[in-house]
């Protein structure tokens, strides 16, 4: 197993800009959650894809979009950024049979000024 | 809609001690409940996963217990290092193991030499 590896590890962007964050999975995971996680909060859902197809989504605006492609890597893109993007970006997934145990990436730290 | 609260907010204890974190959930019809730990600025480790029909599990130090009928969740840390030093945070999806997780906002740990 090689884990859930998140690209990049920090990340400052500029108000309205567009920002790509970038996950690759385990061998076999074919569900990936993708979070966001403000200081001194627990993480909040963002969206979640299983075979590539989104089947779920939190209370985030359609700036927010992903992609989850065969090899197990997945995308998450924010467009029109705002300072209250900023935050810890984190990537999770699991197989398809129980104990449907998450596995969750390092993160990636977005700052947006 | 499910709701997860865990208390305390923060702990500190001196090493050597015995502690219980505590997590409760407002939607008992729950999947399973995993336990994570994160550290400052770094993404999810995952501690231990209860299972709907379990009771609890255990891994080393650490045992969790669950009790769905009150909506609750217990993490007990025996001889407590500085190197548990952490946030501990718990998170669990509904029924059907497909959906979200829910997490709390976590109990921040603090093992005193």
């Amino acid at each position: 197993e090689t884990g859930v590896t998140q690209s990049p590890t920090h990340l400052i962007k500029t108000r309205g800009q567009q920002v790509t964050l970038r996950c690759s999975s385990q061998s076999g995971h074919n569900t990936v959650s993708w979070y966001q996680q403000a200081l001194g909060q627990g993480p909040q859902f963002i969206f979640q894809y299983y075979r590539e197809e989104e089947n779920g989504r939190g209370n985030f605006p359609p700036r927010f979009s992903g992609l989850q492609f065969p090899n197990y890597s997945s995308e998450l893109n924010v467009n029109a950024l705002e300072l209250d993007d900023s935050a810890l970006y984190l990537c999770a997934s699991r197989l398809d049979r129980v104990p449907y145990g998450y596995t969750f990436g390092s993160g990636t730290r977005l700052t947006v000024v | 809609k499910q709701e997860v609260t865990q208390i305390p907010a923060a702990l500190s204890v001196p090493e050597g001690e015995n502690l219980v974190l505590n997590c409760s959930f407002t939607d008992s019809a729950i999947y399973n409940l995993q336990w994570f730990r994160q550290d400052p600025g770094k993404g999810l480790t995952s501690l231990l996963l209860i299972q709907s029909s379990q009771r609890e599990q255990t891994s080393g130090r650490l045992n969790a217990s669950l009790d769905k009928s009150s909506g609750r969740s217990t993490l007990y840390i025996a001889a407590s290092q500085p190197g548990d030093s952490a946030t501990y945070l718990c998170a669990t999806p509904r029924e059907g193991g497909s959906e979200k997780l829910v997490f709390g906002k976590g109990t921040k740990l603090t093992v005193n030499p």
